[in-house]
């Protein structure tokens, strides 16, 4: 089973601040089969990213994806209000279980 | 673009059972592999089990294998959880979500529905 490790588990910025959210895995993988969500309190889970860089349908230009291996980054450029949420990466190859992170929570400082 | 929604949450003692369903609309359901995923009070998503469009692929998380079992019907566009065997652990908001790999890309959950609450209690 691949773990993935994401960090920090907190994120204190401002909006308008660059936040940087990384994914580990413990084994490497291909990049295609990694996807990162957004989750905000008392709402579905939505997709970001999928392919380690492709935007889902919808997604603002702010939010990006890279890397490959063993190691992924979510950024997103430009924190607007909505953004304060937490983030999830995901991995889902042809081994299950599909995994998910546990989160890096972007917070208002 | 598509809709799921969730039903038969509700509070279960442990050693219980129930069953959870989830109505696809708006998409080809039998187009997509179907997820079951859910959130523990203050903990993260967790991936429990999942079925592959004809239901010839079928797996589950350790925590929930031998305990759970996943259906699809296609031409009812639905989904169901059956879970015994409840735990105190197992509550959590249940979500059913769909993704599907083309060509060795996986595309992500890109629909979920807004999740049923499962609380496993005496």
């Amino acid at each position: 089973e691949i773990v993935l490790t994401q960090s920090p588990g907190t994120l204190s910025l401002s909006p308008g601040e660059r936040a940087t959210l990384s994914c580990r895995a413990s084994q490497s993988f291909t990049r295609t089969f990694l996807a990162w969500y957004q989750h905000r309190p008392g709402q579905a889970p939505r997709l970001l990213i999928h392919g380690a860089s492709h935007r889902a349908t919808g997604i603002p230009d702010r939010f990006s994806g890279s890397g490959s291996g063993t190691d992924f980054t979510l950024t997103i450029s430009r924190l607007e209000p909505e953004d304060f949420a937490v983030y999830y990466c995901q991995q889902s190859g042809r081994s299950p279980p599909s995994t998910f992170g546990r989160g890096t929570k972007v917070e208002i400082k | 673009e598509g809709q799921l929604v969730e039903s038969g949450g509700g509070l279960v003692k442990p050693g219980g059972s129930l069953r959870l369903s989830c109505a696809a609309s708006g998409f080809r359901f039998d187009a997509y592999t179907m997820n079951w995923v859910r959130q523990a009070p203050g903990k993260g998503l967790e991936w429990i089990s999942s079925v592959s469009t004809a239901s010839s692929d079928i797996n589950y998380a350790d925590s929930v294998k031998g305990r759970f079992t996943v259906s699809r019907d296609n031409a009812r566009s639905s989904l169901v959880l059956h879970m015994q065997s409840l735990r105190v652990e197992d509550t959590a908001v249940y979500y059913c979500a769909r993704d599907r790999t083309i060509l060795d890309h996986y595309f992500g959950m890109d629909v979920w529905g807004q999740g049923t609450t499962v609380i496993v209690s005496s």
